[in-house]
């Protein structure tokens, strides 16, 4: 499964919204489509799982929706730590796990 | 507390080998489906390889499978990737994940730089 993640580059200021695409080229399995954010000499953190569940430690103003092949990861309104690439990735069958492109939320 | 701890990274020349490895503290590895990650600037993050609890059950991207190997060692708690003829294209830095049956990475590592260069 190939994941597609629009757009590219987010150019936002604090406190406004944000909505970050993936597109998966099949149906992704039970909804196993998870969300990341990194940072810069950082491990990846991550935010989301099964598509909408806030991982443990995740700020509520993160949120995760969609099913099949299209979903999404809103933050509300957006604080200076949250400028970051999100990555969004899914588990199938093969390859086991795969990971889209990556959307960099950026300081406008 | 969850704790991954890679080693092993380090400059090697195309074609070399090197062997990273992954010490896990605060749980038992036994029960864990557990990866490999990279991440390059170029590329953003990519899943490399997995292996199941019972070591029965592996898998691999493509572009490393027949030079990468993953295993692990329940009883000391590490997991490890043997990585053969290294090409430049490998050059990344390697994180060791864990998979808490969330089919999704709860826990990682602070990577492993390996850059493959003459």
């Amino acid at each position: 499964i190939v994941l597609t993640q629009s757009p590219g580059t987010l150019s936002l200021s604090p406190g406004e919204r944000a909505t970050l695409y993936c597109r998966a080229s099949q149906s992704v399995i039970n909804n196993f489509l998870a969300w990341y954010q990194h940072k810069p000499g950082q491990a990846p953190r991550l935010l989301i799982y099964g598509a909408s569940t806030r991982a443990t430690g995740t700020p509520d103003r993160f949120s995760g929706s969609g099913s099949g092949t299209d979903f999404t990861l809103t933050i509300t309104r957006l604080e200076p730590e949250d400028f970051a690439v999100y990555y969004c990735q899914q588990f199938g069958a093969s390859p086991s796990y795969s990971f889209g492109g990556g959307t960099k939320v950026e300081i406008k | 507390d969850v704790r991954l701890v890679e080693s092993g990274g380090g400059l090697v020349q195309p074609g070399g080998s090197l062997r990273l490895s992954c010490v896990a503290s605060g749980f038992s590895l036994r029960g864990y489906w557990m990866c490999w990650v990279r991440h390059t600037p170029g590329k953003g993050l990519e899943w490399v390889a997995n292996i199941n609890p019972e070591s029965d059950d592996l898998s691999y991207l493509d572009p490393v499978r027949g030079r990468f190997t993953i295993s692990r060692d329940n009883a000391k708690n590490s997991l490890y990737l043997q990585m053969d003829n290294l090409r430049a294209e490998d050059t990344a830095v390697y994180y060791c994940a864990r998979d808490p049956y969330t089919k999704a990475f709860e826990n990682w590592g602070q990577g492993a730089t390996v850059i493959v260069s003459s």
